[in-house]
């Protein structure tokens, strides 16, 4: 177990409605990371936040957003549903935002079905 | 060409034997090398992680880096059927605003009782 928890577990949407994930971060973690995972890839990175502010963003569309709290828990937002965001979304905790070397450590994931 | 790369398999080991399991990088920037064990189903599980050149031993798990090569590999010594499961691969750069982790798609080892 990592400490770090996300939530709903299981989620199943139709395509153009919005969803929210949550992530709480394992103790002393300041930095949330969120990936997407589709079925028989690895993870993609979406984006991270450090201190309550993005940190960078990879590939995806604005329809993806997020939020950190000052207790360092994050939401994913992703708004106007598509087919292929059907994955699992995974929320990772890790201390120091960019400037570290520390190892990120991987929630329990969310499987998200777009109908 | 994909920025990380591994075969997907499945690779097949007898228990007992060692499993080597490979991945080469495309960035000659990058950092810090991670291998996760991911059960199907579940998330990603840190087995290891290397940043030097050279090989890193934690208990059956061996992780060597080569990046003069680009390359980076993960030997399972004394394989058991429950390591059975998919490895990522995972590259981390440094620059930029943020230290996001670039995955390949993952080997599955499959430990033949």
């Amino acid at each position: 177990e990592t400490g770090v928890t996300q939530s709903p577990t299981h989620l199943i949407k139709t395509r153009g409605q919005q969803v929210t994930l949550r992530c709480s971060s394992q103790s002393g973690h300041n930095t949330v990371s969120w990936y997407q995972q589709a079925l028989g890839q690895g993870p993609q990175f979406i984006f991270q936040y450090y201190r309550e502010e993005e940190n960078g963003r990879g590939n995806f569309p604005p329809r993806f957003s997020g939020l950190q709290f000052p207790n360092y828990s994050s939401e994913l937002n992703v708004n106007a549903l598509e087919l292929d965001d059907s994955a699992l979304y995974l929320c990772a905790s890790s201390f120091g935002g960019s400037s570290s070397y520390n190892e990120q450590f991987f929630g329990p994931g969310t499987r998200l079905t777009v109908l | 060409q994909k920025e990380v790369e591994q075969n997907s398999g499945p690779l097949s080991v007898p228990e007992g034997a060692i499993a080597s399991l490979n991945c080469t990088y495309s960035d000659r920037g990058s950092q810090s090398f991670f291998w996760y064990r991911q059960y199907s189903g579940k998330s990603p599980e840190l087995i290891m992680f290397i940043y030097s050149n050279g090989d890193k031993e934690d208990g059956r798990f061996t992780a060597q880096l080569n990046k003069a090569s680009q390359y980076v590999s993960l030997l399972i010594r004394d394989s058991q059927p429950s390591d059975s499961a998919t490895y990522l691969c995972a590259v981390r750069n440094y620059g930029g605003a943020t230290n996001k982790l670039i995955f390949g798609t993952g080997t599955l080892l499959a430990v033949q009782p």
